[in-house]
């Protein structure tokens, strides 16, 4: 069973980064069938998607538009877990933040389906 | 905003079947797969259904999805007070060299 276990400082200041990290067992972060993905929720903008850090050949990422120019999703293959930055935080950046795994469930079939526990991150000064 | 398109709200009785509806777009749902996910109050959202109607092991068959051209709907037959929960489509995106996509979200009310 995979478990995703996140870590990291609730409260960050206006301008600053955001700093979170997810640890994985039951699976490698080096896995080729698999994502890993940085989600977040607020009343404000629901369910939105951040990005992705994958290995097949080499490590790849993919970012949402939004975001862009902001976020950096890093793996540890050291410590088995990825990283989430998010740099010049402001309040809006206020939420729920969750890891989780996109897997091939059946061919062509990509969902979701490991989330962790989810940490709520304030920007306030 | 949410590209995909759900109900605020739906309710039901328990036994009742209810339907929420998810509408998006060529660029998301009407070229891929669309799954649901079950978020209860405080929790981590829940792996649902996948590939428009396949249900994970361990979830009940009274829950089924469909998808037809640009729009997506799941169903729960035989409502029960657990099921209490809010509900979210999601697809993936091919615009914007591709991303995920949700839906905003239905509360689902057992009365």
């Amino acid at each position: 069973q995979v478990q995703l276990q996140q870590s990291g400082p609730g409260l960050v200041k206006p301008s600053q980064t955001l700093s979170l990290t997810c640890a994985i067992s039951g699976d490698s972060v080096s896995s080729k069938s698999v994502a890993w993905n940085w989600i977040r929720q607020s009343p404000s903008r629901g369910l939105e998607w951040l990005g992705r850090t994958y290995y097949r050949s080499k490590w790849s990422n993919d970012y949402a538009v939004s975001v862009k120019s902001r976020i950096t999703i890093n793996p540890d293959t050291s410590k088995n877990r990825f990283s989430l930055q998010l740099n010049s935080v402001t309040p809006e950046d206020t939420a729920v933040y969750y890891c989780a795994r996109s897997a091939d469930i059946v061919a062509g079939a990509v969902a979701f389906d490991f989330w962790g526990q989810g940490t709520l991150v304030t920007v306030s000064s | 905003q949410s590209v995909l398109t759900q109900p605020p709200s739906a309710s039901g009785t328990p036994g009742q079947r209810v339907t929420i509806s998810c509408s998006g777009s060529s660029s998301n749902i009407g070229s891929n797969i669309v799954n649901w996910y079950q978020q209860l109050p405080g929790t981590a959202p829940k792996f649902l259904i996948y590939s428009n109607n396949q249900r994970p092991s361990g979830v009940p068959d009274r829950f089924s999805g469909s998808k037809s051209g640009t729009s997506a709907s799941l169903a729960i037959s035989g409502l029960q007070s657990e099921d209490e929960a809010d509900y979210y489509c999601a697809a993936w995106d091919d615009s914007l060299n591709g991303h995920w996509l949700f839906g905003g979200g239905t509360k689902l009310t057992v009365l």
